[in-house]
């Protein structure tokens, strides 16, 4: 029963270009969140997608970044144009969606960006 | 403003003794409250929930209070061992908020034999 996947484990890029976070949710899970961990700092919530919707973006900054949860296929987080703040730790977690509030969120390695 | 505290600085504590980890918060009113733990290079890993109406849970070596009035979770692990060492997070779901988590900075636990 694999865990959830995130890929690539780490990424670098130079400033102004694109990067692509892919997260596989644990297998049966159908809701997906994004966190960012920046140096010395707690995970802060990022969005909160089911399949084919985004539920509450509300910890996006408002430009450059999207996510998405296609029917079939990972959760996809972009980040447009990168700057160098943009450098940190993206963790996905999923759940399974059926004890609302109350649902565990099962965490992946996490994707280490490094904006140059 | 809205806030959520664990202790800042790092706890070094002896084999054997008991970790206490303080959580607290201001300005919200949690659902539930949740402890994971993190090591390095790594995704957080869940431990323990607690709901705002219990005072107490507890699992193997791990108990966490629930103090809405102090808006306070305290967090202990007994007879600590060296591989308990790792930072320690505590986060926050709300009503109506969906599985939204709201995180602390943690706390790193260091256990030496």
């Amino acid at each position: 029963n694999a865990g959830v996947m995130q890929n690539p484990r780490h990424l670098v890029r130079r400033r102004g270009q694109e990067a692509r976070l892919r997260c596989s949710p644990m297998k049966g899970h159908s809701h997906v969140y994004w966190y960012r961990q920046l140096p010395e700092e707690g995970l802060k919530f990022m969005v909160y997608l089911q399949k084919e919707n985004i539920i509450d973006e509300s910890g996006m900054p408002k430009e450059r970044f999207s996510a998405e949860f296609p029917k079939e296929g990972p959760s996809i987080l972009r980040i447009q144009q990168v700057v160098r703040g943009d450098s940190a730790a993206y963790f996905c977690a999923s759940s399974p969606g059926t004890s609302g509030t109350t649902d565990t969120q099962y965490f992946g390695p996490g994707t280490r960006l490094t904006v140059l | 403003s809205q806030k959520i505290e664990q202790n800042s600085e790092a706890l070094n504590i002896q084999e054997g003794k008991t970790a206490t980890l303080t959580c607290n918060y201001t300005n919200y009113s949690p659902a539930y409250l949740q402890w994971y733990r993190q090591d390095p290079g790594r995704g957080p890993v869940f431990l323990l929930l607690i709901r705002e109406n219990e005072k107490e849970k507890r699992k193997e070596r791990l108990k966490v209070t629930f103090d809405t009035t102090l808006k306070q979770s305290l967090f202990h692990i007994t007879a600590s061992q060296p591989a308990d060492s790792a930072t320690y997070l505590c986060a926050l779901s709300l009503y109506n908020q969906g599985g939204k988590l709201i995180f602390g900075q943690g706390t790193e636990l260091s256990v030496k034999p």
